[in-house]
């Protein structure tokens, strides 16, 4: 099966609204990122971490690598924040991605 | 929003042609990746690179070369392209390596297709 499982596939909030993603792992990790893909098909980086947690303006993201997940929590939405989320876990020589989760804000 | 342009973003070629692609990132980073995309949604490292030091993938074929003309810039080229090297081959760059805690940036990715 997938190593890393992201969820949900598919999410629509409503502006001022806020919700978490999910990524769960199925070994340990050394390390997680956090990607939104953009409009051009660019992956702009939102967070690193090893572990603990990081907070960037409406995003906040947690990793627990003996729980093997990882979260990303966005608070007060804003129709900019469409897009397509993913996550990758850091494995030796690999990058290992999840499915996306696809974020629809509406008005 | 990118600082990381790949060229050509598309390129169709035949089994045994030479194919090159370009990288330039302007974040002012020290060092450099290539990865490649499996079909199952896998980044393989295939290099990294710094102005000191060349990290090798040593299952990554002998037709596959990294060049870099400074700090900004990592090519990759292919010798002789095979069927199995059709793939999105991506580009990253960050401060430091990739165990030092930082990110990676990323291009577009190029998809390459042999035929």
């Amino acid at each position: 099966g997938d190593q890393v499982e992201q969820s949900p596939s598919a999410l629509s909030l409503h502006e001022g609204t806020g919700s978490a993603l999910r990524c769960n792992f199925t070994t340990t990790m050394r390390a997680v990122q956090w990607f939104r893909k953009n409009s051009r098909g660019s992956l702009i980086n939102l967070f690193y971490l090893a572990s603990g947690t990081k907070e960037n303006g409406r995003l906040k993201s947690a990793f627990d690598s003996k729980e093997r997940y990882s979260t990303l929590h966005i608070r007060d939405a804003q129709l900019e924040d469409s897009g397509t989320y993913f996550c990758a876990v850091d494995s030796n020589y690999q990058l290992i991605w999840g499915s996306g989760t696809k974020l629809i804000i509406k008005p | 929003e990118t600082a990381v342009f790949q060229t050509p973003n598309y390129h169709v070629t035949q089994v045994g042609n030479e194919v090159s692609f370009n990288c330039k990132q302007t974040l002012g980073h020290d060092t450099m990746y290539w990865y490649k995309q499996d079909s199952k949604k896998l980044l393989k490292i295939m290099f990294s690179y710094n102005n000191k030091q060349l990290i090798v993938n040593e299952t990554v074929p002998r037709r596959f070369s990294p060049q870099s003309s400074d700090k900004a810039h990592l090519n990759l080229r292919i010798k002789s392209v095979e069927p199995e090297d059709s793939a999105v081959y991506l580009c990253a760059s960050s401060y430091g390596g990739r165990y030092s805690g930082n990110t990676l940036y990323f291009g577009e990715g190029s998809r390459l297709i042999v035929v």
